[in-house]
């Protein structure tokens, strides 16, 4: 079956990095996208990968390893609205994209 | 530019009750969603649309109907709801299907079947 696995939370301080992990099985891979979700909002795109690496964009960087299924979000010098749930999803074979249940991160002073 | 928008934003039925979500967006997108969103699941695909007048079935479609009879509209029925529906819906849109092409989202319909 597909499937997507992240953390459910994660904490991590003000002005600190912190690296959300996400593992996937999917019939078919056509890319892995991340995205933002504040609480009571709609998720918002950060980011695609598509070929082995690491992609960086400002204070997040994306990185996607095809052979292990695996896939992280990097966020540097964090800030308190970073507080969100960063959800995982791939994109199979017919197109459609499988979702993680998304990972709460906690931002602490 | 408004982006995609839905309507309403909150709403109650009771079980049985029949009721249709109004999603809209103004970027010619031709590619547009409907997810459903509960607590520790990932979104789960309902239905969606390669372009006007066509759709297609998702991962969850039972209970739910659709059309796209504009471009810009994409609209969801629920014919007999159950408190099982109870969720979050989200509309999305995106202007290709494959590669990057990210999903645009609606604000969201937060409904509650009793």
């Amino acid at each position: 079956g597909q499937n997507i696995d992240q953390p459910t939370e994660m904490t991590a301080t003000e002005g600190a990095i912190v690296q959300i992990n996400c593992t996937y099985q999917t019939s078919g891979f056509n890319g892995l996208f991340w995205y933002q979700q504040h609480a009571g909002e709609a998720p918002t795109f950060l980011s695609y990968n598509v070929l082995d690496g690491l992609e960086e964009k400002g204070r997040f960087s994306s990185f996607l390893s095809r052979s292990k299924g695996y896939s992280y979000l990097l966020l540097k010098e964090l800030q308190m609205k970073d507080s969100a749930s960063y959800l995982c999803a791939a994109m199979d074979s017919n197109y459609q994209l499988i979702w993680g249940a998304g990972t709460k991160l906690i931002i602490k002073p | 530019n408004a982006g995609v928008t839905q309507t309403p934003k909150f709403r109650v039925l009771k079980t049985g009750q029949s009721m249709t979500l109004l999603c809209a967006q103004d970027m010619n997108h031709e590619y547009m969603y409907w997810y459903r969103q509960d607590p520790g699941m990932g979104l789960r695909l309902i239905h969606y649309s390669v372009g006007e007048g066509t759709t297609a079935k998702g991962e969850v479609p039972d209970g739910y109907n659709v059309s796209r009879l504009k471009k810009q509209n994409f609209l969801l029925g629920l014919e007999s709801a159950a408190p099982s529906q109870t969720s979050v819906y989200f509309c999305a849109s995106s202007e290709g299907l494959a590669g990057y092409n990210e999903q645009f989202f609606g604000p969201g319909t937060r409904l509650t079947v009793l």
